[in-house]
C-alpha cells in the first residue's frame, strides 16, 4: 500500500468547514483512499472512502485530485465532538487481507 | 447491533502471567484483525483472519497467539506477558480484504503488564 503525508495538527474553528489534506503521491491506479478518525482512544471510526471521484456521505466529503496524489476530508460544519486524530490511508482493492496501515495521523481540534 | 464486541475493557498483568482478550462480531465478517496501539503512535496490525481455520501473522506478532474457530469470535493469547507489551489492543472486522470495504472496530483492551 502507498505511503501517505498528513499534518501533525491542525485547528478549527466551531462551525466552520474543516480541510483535511492528505498526500500521497505514490498512490497506484487500484488503490483507494480512506479515511478513520480516532476520538479520545476509542476504536477508530470509518469515515468515507474512494477510488478517483469526489464521495460524499452523512459525516464528510472527500475531493480527490484529477491526478490522484492527494485528497482532502472536509467537514463541513465542525463541532467540537468532531476533535479526534484522523487517518489518511491508500488500500488496494482485491486481496490485501493484511489490515489497514495506520500512521500517526492529524490531531484536529476544534476551538469554540 | 453490536458490531465489534471487546473483552475485557481494562486488565492489569504481572510480568509473566497469560490472558486472553476476547473478540466477537456479530455482522458476519470472514475478515477479522487484532492491532494494537501504543501512546501517541497509530495502530499497529498483530495477526488478521481471512476466515474460520485461517490465520496470519502481521506486522508485530511476537509474543502473542490467536485462533478462529468460528466466524464470529477471534481470540487474541498473550502467553508471558511482558512491560513491552503494555498497550490498547483493538479488534476489527471487516467483510471483504482490500479496499473497498470498510472495517469496523471495537472499543479497545487497554493491558497495563507491571
Amino acid at each position: 500500500d502507498a505511503k501517505t503525508t498528513q499534518p501533525p495538527s491542525m485547528d478549527c474553528a466551531e462551525g466552520r468547514a474543516a480541510n483535511l489534506p492528505c498526500n500521497h503521491s505514490t498512490i497506484s491506479g487500484n488503490e483507494y483512499v480512506y479515511w478513520y478518525r480516532q476520538i479520545h482512544s476509542q476504536g477508530p471510526q470509518y469515515i468515507i472512502h474512494g477510488l478517483k471521484n469526489n464521495e460524499t456521505n452523512e459525516m464528510a466529503s472527500l475531493i480527490i485530485t484529477e491526478d490522484r496524489k492527494s485528497s482532502t476530508l472536509i467537514l463541513p460544519h465542525a463541532t467540537l465532538r468532531d476533535t479526534a486524530v484522523y487517518y489518511c490511508i491508500v488500500r488496494a482493492s482485491g486481496g490485501g487481507a493484511d489490515g489497514l496501515t495506520f500512521g500517526k495521523g492529524t490531531h484536529l481540534i476544534i476551538q469554540p | 447491533n453490536a458490531g465489534v464486541t471487546q473483552t475485557p475493557k481494562f486488565r492489569i498483568l504481572k510480568i509473566g502471567q497469560s490472558m486472553t482478550l476476547q473478540c466477537t462480531q456479530d455482522m458476519n465478517h470472514n475478515y477479522m484483525y487484532w492491532y494494537r496501539q501504543d501512546p501517541g503512535m497509530g495502530l499497529k496490525l498483530i495477526y488478521y483472519s481471512v476466515g474460520a481455520g485461517i490465520t496470519d501473522k502481521g506486522e508485530v506478532p511476537n509474543g502473542y497467539n490467536v485462533s478462529r474457530s468460528t466466524t464470529e469470535d477471534f481470540p487474541l493469547r498473550l502467553e508471558l506477558a511482558a512491560p513491552s507489551q503494555t498497550s490498547v489492543y483493538f479488534c476489527a472486522s471487516s467483510a471483504l480484504g482490500g479496499g473497498g470495504t470498510e472495517a469496523f472496530f471495537g472499543q479497545g483492551t487497554r493491558l497495563t503488564v507491571v
